[in-house]
């Protein structure tokens, strides 16, 4: 699986929109790009996964370029309530063992 | 459906006492899978299974951790005898085959383990 890039940590203001990045220069035409994120003292949840095309749902927006090299995970409307550790993920959906392999993340705050 | 469901949430043991944690996964899931995390090497995988069975135990750092699946909804995470650098959260997440919903992981609320 395809090696990923996040800064350590972002700040954003409550009702704006939080946008993150994450690079993954060698991602391989098969792998799809993982979006987790992690609440204090919660196990680490689900967002979105998109292999080329734009995703969308009621959590948030994925925005893959053109290159499929980097990403951006965007809450439109941050809430204090998405303060969490957010994980950008590349792997094949159907990887040996369907692993998934955490990196460090980015700690995002949201701030009042 | 509840979700992934681990026990006990909080555990706190004597060096040398044997732990056993616990989990159940979604129903209908063909995966599971046991995650450490720790303040110094996050979250780490030790084990999973694929349809009770266990395909990759290369994370389990020694022999004293040992896992089981003895059916499709009920994992045992056992560390006997337990040391303090053992402390950790231990989660469990279960997924359905790849290829659905992306496999896309649930996990569990975990185990919050202190051993003294």
């Amino acid at each position: 699986d395809a090696k990923t890039t996040q800064p350590t940590s972002m700040d954003c203001a409550e009702g704006r929109a939080a946008n993150l990045p994450c690079n993954h220069s060698t991602i391989s035409g098969n792998e799809y790009v993982y979006w987790y994120r992690q609440i204090h003292s919660q196990g680490p949840q689900y967002i979105i996964h998109g292999l080329k095309n734009n995703e969308t749902n009621e959590m948030a927006s994925l925005i893959i370029t053109e290159d499929r090299k980097s990403s951006t995970l965007i809450l439109p409307h941050a809430t204090l309530r998405d303060t969490a550790v957010y994980y950008c993920i590349v792997r094949l959906p159907n990887n040996a063992g369907n692993m998934l392999t955490f990196g460090g993340g980015t700690r995002l705050m949201v701030k009042p | 459906d509840a979700g992934v469901i681990q026990s006990p949430r909080h555990e706190v043991t004597e060096m040398g006492q044997e732990v056993t944690l616990r989990c159940k996964p979604i129903s209908g899931h063909d995966y599971l899978f046991w995650y450490r995390q720790t303040m110094m090497r996050g979250l780490e995988l030790l084990i999973y299974f694929n349809n009770n069975v266990p395909i990759d135990d290369s994370g389990m750092p020694e022999d004293r951790f040992s896992a089981k699946m003895p059916n499709a909804s009920f994992s045992t995470l056992k560390i006997q005898p337990s040391e303090p650098r053992d402390s950790a959260v231990y989660f469990c997440a279960s997924s359905p085959a790849p290829g659905r919903r992306g496999g896309g992981y649930t996990f569990g609320s975990g185990t919050r383990l202190t051993v003294v």
